[in-house]
């Protein structure tokens, strides 16, 4: 199994709801990842967690809350948005004493913020 | 300021003909490559990559080259299939304890039958 999932696909919130992105693996990967993906644009890291712990925080505004309930779980909470907030947000997951890289992706969560 | 830079947004490719996808970089301390492949509709999916120590590195259909005195990458891919229609993501690696991936903007290749 070297699936990362995700859900939801898609996602449709106004500025005023609360709403959760959910990521899981199990590959055994001990980093997890979120990235915010714009069109047209490179993935940006947001958040990583090693370990459980958050280990990189990429100045990332406080209406993103990351969680990372266990090894295989991460979710990304999401209140009060803005518009420009919408983009598809990538999980990822790697080996975190391999340091090569390597991420594995899902497929993403495509977020519109009306 | 990107330090990973894809200058070309769009290649289009014959069918049966070599892809070669350019990367630059500005961040000397990068000491490791890599390429990654998106399809619509979904994440991007590693391909290949290089350490710094190395010059090329081969992989089937895929080769990246590596020139660190012009802090410059290739990505050739030959012969080229309508299967690797898709954008095409360099990313490097800084030596470093953070260690995070630095994308660039992406090359959308079109391989045409």
């Amino acid at each position: 199994d070297t699936e990362v999932t995700q859900t939801p696909k898609h996602l449709v919130m106004g500025m005023t709801n609360k709403k959760s992105l959910k990521c899981e693996q199990h590959m055994g990967h001990r980093a997890m990842y979120w990235y915010k993906q714009k069109a047209k644009k490179p993935p940006e890291l947001m958040f990583v967690y090693s370990y459980e712990k958050l280990s990189i925080n990429e100045s990332v505004p406080s209406r993103f809350s990351p969680e990372c309930p266990n090894s295989s779980l991460l979710n990304l909470h999401l209140h009060a948005l803005q518009p420009e907030d919408s983009a598809l947000y990538l999980c990822a997951s790697s080996q975190w004493d391999r340091n090569t890289g390597e991420l594995f992706f899902g497929e993403g969560s495509r977020l519109t913020v009306l | 300021d990107q330090q990973v830079k894809q200058n070309s947004p769009s290649l289009s490719v014959q069918e049966g003909r070599i892809s070669i996808l350019n990367c630059d970089y500005t961040n000397s301390m990068f000491d490791y490559f890599l390429w990654y492949k998106k399809y619509p509709a979904e994440g991007p999916t590693f391909l290949i990559s290089i350490s710094s120590i190395k010059d090329k590195n081969e992989d089937g259909r895929f080769t990246v080259f590596l020139n660190k005195s012009a802090k410059h990458l290739s990505l050739h891919i030959v012969p080229s299939q309508p299967g690797d229609s898709a954008v095409y993501f360099c990313a490097a690696i800084s030596s470093g304890s953070a260690r995070q991936l630095t994308f660039g903007s992406g090359t959308q290749l079109t391989v045409l039958p």
